[in-house]
């Protein structure tokens, strides 16, 4: 079936614009994950959803960051006033339920420029 | 909270010849460790994993081995391939279920044809 999708693949912005990043998780996970991927490191937490809740957000950075799953299934990850240090590579994953909820399934991800 | 180190940073290897990286962690709890690879500009992609109660499992020419007193676990690429040529991530994660992961640093492997 199809895989994780994210839009837009690039972003470009001017610092202290709002964007909208969108994840479109594998039909029937109930699971989502945002992480954030900075050059030349490892992809690091930010929240997490649990069907439409947010399960844990101790990794979002402040509160210029937010995120919403309102119906469960499509999730988008609001940034406001956006800074340079924002620019990277925002992931989105998900996980379903049943026997195997170890596993995250990768998005291709955002690239997000702040100039 | 949990912290994953990997290393090493950069490896190169004869094309054939194996490679081998190694992760660390901090957190007992932790009982779920999957290894990512990801391609210059692609997604991460899910290799292989391994859960607490299992010391070693294999497919094909990927193994990895979790040593939980000590508390790290490996990744074995055996007949390394020009396409094994990629940047793998180590993860850990608590409780058997729906959890964050936490990454290691990366690799970058480069096979040498």
């Amino acid at each position: 079936g199809a895989g994780v999708s994210q839009t837009p693949s690039n972003k470009v912005t001017e610092k202290g614009k709002y964007v909208e990043l969108r994840c479109d998780p594998i039909s029937g996970h109930t699971a989502l994950y945002w992480y954030r991927q900075s050059l030349g490191q490892g992809p690091e937490f930010l929240i997490y959803f649990q069907g439409t809740g947010a399960a844990d957000d101790s990794g979002l950075p402040n509160d210029r960051f937010f995120a919403v799953r309102p119906e469960g299934s499509v999730s988008t990850l609001k940034i406001q006033r956006t800074e340079r240090g924002d620019s990277a590579v925002y992931l989105c994953a998900s996980s379903g339920s049943g026997a195997n909820t170890d596993t995250q399934y990768f998005g291709p991800g955002t690239r997000l420029t702040v100039l | 909270g949990e912290n994953v180190e990997q290393h090493p940073s950069t490896l190169s290897v004869q094309e054939g010849d194996s490679a081998v990286i190694k992760c660390t962690y901090s957190d007992s709890a932790s009982n779920y460790f999957p290894w990512y690879k990801q391609e210059l500009g692609k997604r991460p992609q899910l290799i292989i994993d391994i859960r607490s109660n299992v010391g070693e499992k294999k497919d094909q020419r990927i193994a990895v081995t979790l040593n939980k007193t000590a508390k790290h676990f490996s990744l074995h690429i055996t007949e390394t391939q020009p396409e094994d040529s990629a940047v793998y991530f180590c993860a850990a994660k608590r409780n058997f279920g729906n959890e964050k992961l936490t990454f290691g640093t990366g690799t970058r492997l480069t096979i040498i044809p």
